[in-house]
């Protein structure tokens, strides 16, 4: 069965504290694994999707990497409006997107 | 391009009751899927439909149902709402055919509220 863990479950930083979130999983035959971000009580927003190990994908202050039973979503100098919750999801061939739990991060001021 | 869009965006319903939730896709987009998220269980995995028909299937009862018209919209149906039931629904779409396609873009859900 196809499963996805994250780490931690929650994450507090000052501004400007870099870290990183990780996403683990066991699946067979990946076919993407994919990085949203969830406000409260909102839809999930799309970040990344990534494709294959040794993939890095970059977005402002966000970079997300790839490697074959984890993903990374670092956080550079991270400010107050990136607080949110994180999701990571996989794909298998022919199978729906499996959620991991998520991510809370907080960015203090 | 316009998003996702989900009606109603909020629902109050009574055990018992029965509700029917609405998703408009991306223009272009084939793939609906269906997510229930609840801060106990976070994002579970309802349906997916694909050129009308279901294509996935998520471990919910019966009483959870879907359907997709022709021009990709889709609703779903939840019938004898149970105080379990409280939760976000969300709604995805895709223009599935492998690489970035793949990729689900979600609307803003439907809180729905069983009381």
């Amino acid at each position: 069965e196809d499963q996805v863990t994250q780490s931690p479950e929650a994450l507090r930083l000052q501004e400007g504290e870099s870290s990183s979130l990780n996403c683990s999983y066991t699946v067979s035959g990946l076919r993407g694994l994919f990085w949203y971000r969830q406000d409260p009580g909102k839809g999930p927003e799309f970040l990344f999707t990534l494709y294959s190990a040794g993939e890095e994908k970059e977005k402002e202050r966000l970079k997300a990497t790839l490697t074959k039973k984890e993903s990374f979503l670092h956080i550079t100098a991270p400010k107050p409006e990136d607080s949110a919750t994180y999701l990571c999801a996989v794909q298998a061939e022919g199978q729906n997107f499996v959620f991991g739990p998520g991510t809370r991060l907080s960015v203090l001021p | 391009k316009a998003g996702v869009t989900q009606t109603p965006r909020y629902l109050i319903k009574t055990r018992g009751q029965q509700v029917t939730l609405s998703c408009s896709p991306i223009s272009g987009h084939r793939s609906v899927s269906w997510y229930q998220q609840t801060p106990g269980q976070g994002l579970q995995f309802l349906f997916e439909y694909f050129s009308e028909t279901q294509r996935n299937k998520g471990n919910f009862p019966g009483r959870f149902s879907g359907r997709q018209f022709s021009n990709s919209r889709s609703e779903m149906n939840v019938s004898t709402l149970e105080l379990g039931d409280s939760a976000l629904y969300l709604c995805a779409s895709s223009r599935p055919g492998g690489g970035a396609t793949d990729t689900q873009y979600f609307g803003p859900g439907t809180r729905l509220t069983v009381l």
